[in-house]
């Protein structure tokens, strides 16, 4: 167990729908990092926020938002959702801004499957 | 464009083997070199690699960078059927702190 917690753990929804997908980092991180992992594309770095501000962007759609909340808490929110975006979404957390001093942890996943 | 590069894709051995697993990187302003382990759920972190030639160990894995040649390899002797999984390498840019995974290398680990 990483102390890093997601929710919801499995996600069933349609084409055309949104959905917030939530993370909690371990206690005292205060980077949250976003990724989303395909059959096809493996593992893909979306979004880095850090202490409440974005700090790096990765391959995120313009669909898809995320924010980071004064108790450090994390939502990515996907919108106008398509077949494609069926995936493991992950949410990993660290103590820095940049993980090259550190190292993430990542949460268990929420898996997301559009109909 | 910033690219990590695993190989091979797939691997099944017998307990007791070892293997190698590769990855090879072309990422902007390279700031370092993970490698994590994924079974069914999220990786799990098993080593950070930042300088050239220093072997990183921990228990029957070790793993080496080289930064010049731009690849790592990540080792595992006498390997177990509980090393069956997924291993991820991933690469941080110093630009805009972006992570670049692999696809992962499946091992298969057979009794």
């Amino acid at each position: 167990d990483s102390g890093v917690t997601q929710t919801p753990k499995h996600l069933i929804t349609a084409t055309g729908q949104r959905v917030t997908l939530r993370c909690s980092p371990r206690s005292g991180d205060l980077s949250v990092y976003w990724y989303q992992q395909s059959l096809d594309q493996g593992l893909q770095f979306l979004i880095q926020y850090y202490n409440g501000e974005e700090r790096a962007k990765g391959n995120i759609l313009e669909r898809f938002s995320a924010q980071q909340f004064p108790d450090l808490h994390s939502e990515l929110n996907l919108s106008s959702l398509e077949l494609g975006d069926s995936a493991l979404y992950f949410c990993a957390s660290s103590p820095q801004a940049s993980p090259g001093v550190g190292t993430q942890y990542f949460g268990p996943g929420t898996r997301l499957l559009v109909l | 464009e910033d690219k990590v590069v695993q190989s091979p894709l797939s691997l099944v051995v017998h307990e007791g083997d070892t293997v190698t697993l590769n990855c090879s990187y072309e990422v902007t302003n390279f700031r370092s070199l993970l490698w994590y382990k994924q079974e069914k759920k999220a990786p799990t972190f098993l080593f950070m690699l930042t300088s050239s030639g220093i072997e990183k160990k921990s228990g029957r894995l070790s793993s080496i960078l080289d930064k010049k040649e731009l690849f790592s390899i990540l080792n595992i002797t006498a390997t177990q059927t509980g090393d069956s999984a997924i291993y991820l390498c991933a690469v941080e840019g110093n630009t805009g702190n972006q992570f670049y995974f692999g696809t992962g290398t499946s091992l298969t680990v057979i009794p």
